[in-house]
């Protein structure tokens, strides 16, 4: 049981390149949430997804795309990376009884 | 609408004493608070929970935090600070929407812990 893990941990991209995070869980759960974390803004919700096949915006989804082909992954995907998202990217796992989120390690992702 | 905030950015005590941070919220229903704390390059681990249940909840290593619904707030409390409390704690908001469980985040409180 490894709880929530994210692919990659680090990596730096160029203004314009795209690139997908990985996030996994194998603890069945049908809510899978991606956040960012800037310093001093504590965490922002750029994307949720209720169900396999289902994704919706959060507060911050604009250059971003999610999908939600298997229950397991939420990919959170940048088609044109802009320095604005540089940031660490954390995706939870959510139990609804008892509720509770489970954080994966976050992936720090730099954009020059 | 929902928000948190955490009144102090950063919060220095020496080893041995007490720990108090604070966060005050508001929301339109009944809401979930927790508290959420972050150790340098680590991710978020959960350190309590309240969920309308007992008002004083008590958490992972030695921490508690008190529901006070009169004066919308969710204090994180420790009695004696130890160095591997220095981290970042984030208050955190939730309530039910078509979405499932919103959660709004508070900026953070980094603590500081001096020998």
């Amino acid at each position: 049981n490894a709880g929530v893990t994210q692919t990659p941990k680090f990596r730096v991209l160029k203004t314009g390149q795209s690139m997908t995070l990985l996030c996994a869980q194998d603890m069945n759960h049908e809510y899978m949430y991606w956040y960012r974390q800037d310093p001093g803004m504590g965490l922002r919700l750029i994307h949720y997804s209720v169900g396999e096949g289902t994704t919706a915006k959060g507060e911050v989804p604009d250059g971003y795309n999610v999908s939600r082909l298997k229950k397991q992954n939420f990919l959170l995907g940048l088609e044109s990376a802009a320095p604005s998202q540089t940031s660490v990217y954390f995706c939870a796992s959510i139990r609804t009884i008892p509720y509770e989120q489970y954080f994966g390690p976050g992936t720090r992702l730099t954009v020059t | 609408a929902q928000s948190v905030t955490q009144l102090d950015s950063h919060v220095s005590v020496s080893e041995g004493t007490p720990v108090l941070l604070r966060c005050n919220y508001s929301s339109s229903y009944s809401p979930s608070l927790f508290w959420y704390v972050q150790h340098p390059n680590k991710g978020l681990q959960l350190l309590l929970k309240y969920t309308s249940a007992a008002t004083l909840v008590k958490g992972i290593n030695g921490f508690e935090a008190e529901f006070k619904k009169s004066e919308t707030s969710f204090h994180l409390t420790k009695p004696s600070a130890h160095m591997s409390d220095a981290a970042e704690y984030f208050c955190v908001v939730s309530e039910v929407t078509g979405g499932g469980n919103k959660l709004t985040f508070g900026t953070g409180t980094q603590l500081k812990v001096e020998l």
